[in-house]
């Protein structure tokens, strides 16, 4: 069964720090670029990193760079997102999500998503 | 990097059809036949509904489909059902790797 399950959220004080950890099973992990993408409690989507499938390039939305840094082990099957200076506008469920591929080309959409862990940013 | 905007909420009857917007830019859904759609279900991950525009996913009902004019995309759902009450949402890529999300539709079955 193809699998994303998240890991590592929790409650942080502002200004600290997070790692969160994606485990990948039931598809060739290596393959893909995986994204993270974060839900605050009662909002919408917004899409925050993805890395290539070999992690050469990495993407940020503006409002975490600098902060939060994505990295994958594909030895491991896992994606993680290192999450640094934290703010109460971090508050969200964090997703990862795979980026879908057809017939071995990219196609842009978010096919596999896990179950999301919640990140709470609080003092 | 600003999100695509939807309307706040959609409804309609079993049986009819209902249709979503989602409005971005000449840098986002302008400029790429790449908006997918989304549906999530109270305390659910989202589910991949369309993508590139108007391709629907295995397993995903013809009665949703999509269209894009301009900046603006659309998701109608024909033939509603009590199943499709739910929060939708379009994605586009926006270049350079990116991505921007909608702010989300609430669809009701009345």
């Amino acid at each position: 069964e193809v699998q994303l399950v998240e890991s590592g959220g929790g409650l942080v004080q502002p200004g600290g720090s997070l790692r969160l950890s994606c485990a990948a099973s039931g598809f060739t992990f290596s393959s893909y670029w995986m994204s993270w993408v974060r839900q605050a409690p009662g909002k919408g989507l917004e899409w925050v990193a993805n890395i290539k499938q070999d992690g050469s390039e990495k993407y940020y939305v503006d409002s975490v760079k600098g902060r939060f840094t994505i990295s994958r082990d594909n030895a491991k099957n896992s994606l993680y997102l290192q999450m640094n200076s934290l703010r109460a506008e971090d508050t969200a469920v964090y997703y990862c999500a795979r980026e879908g591929m057809i017939q071995g080309v990219i196609s842009y959409a978010f096919d596999i998503w896990g179950q999301g862990t919640m990140v709470t940013v609080s003092s | 990097q600003s999100a695509l905007t939807q309307p706040a909420s959609v409804s309609g009857s079993p049986g009819q059809s209902i249709t979503i917007s989602c409005t971005g830019t000449s840098s986002d859904v302008g400029s790429y036949n790449l908006v997918s759609w989304y549906q999530q279900h109270p305390g659910k991950a989202p589910k991949l509904m369309i993508y590139e525009g108007s391709k629907r996913p295995s397993g995903v009902s013809n009665r949703f489909s999509g269209s894009k004019s301009g900046n603006t995309a659309s998701l109608t759902i024909s033939g509603l059902q009590a199943e499709d009450e739910a929060d939708y949402y379009c994605c586009s890529y926006a270049g350079s790797s990116t991505f921007v999300f909608g702010t989300g539709t609430k669809v009701t079955v009345l």
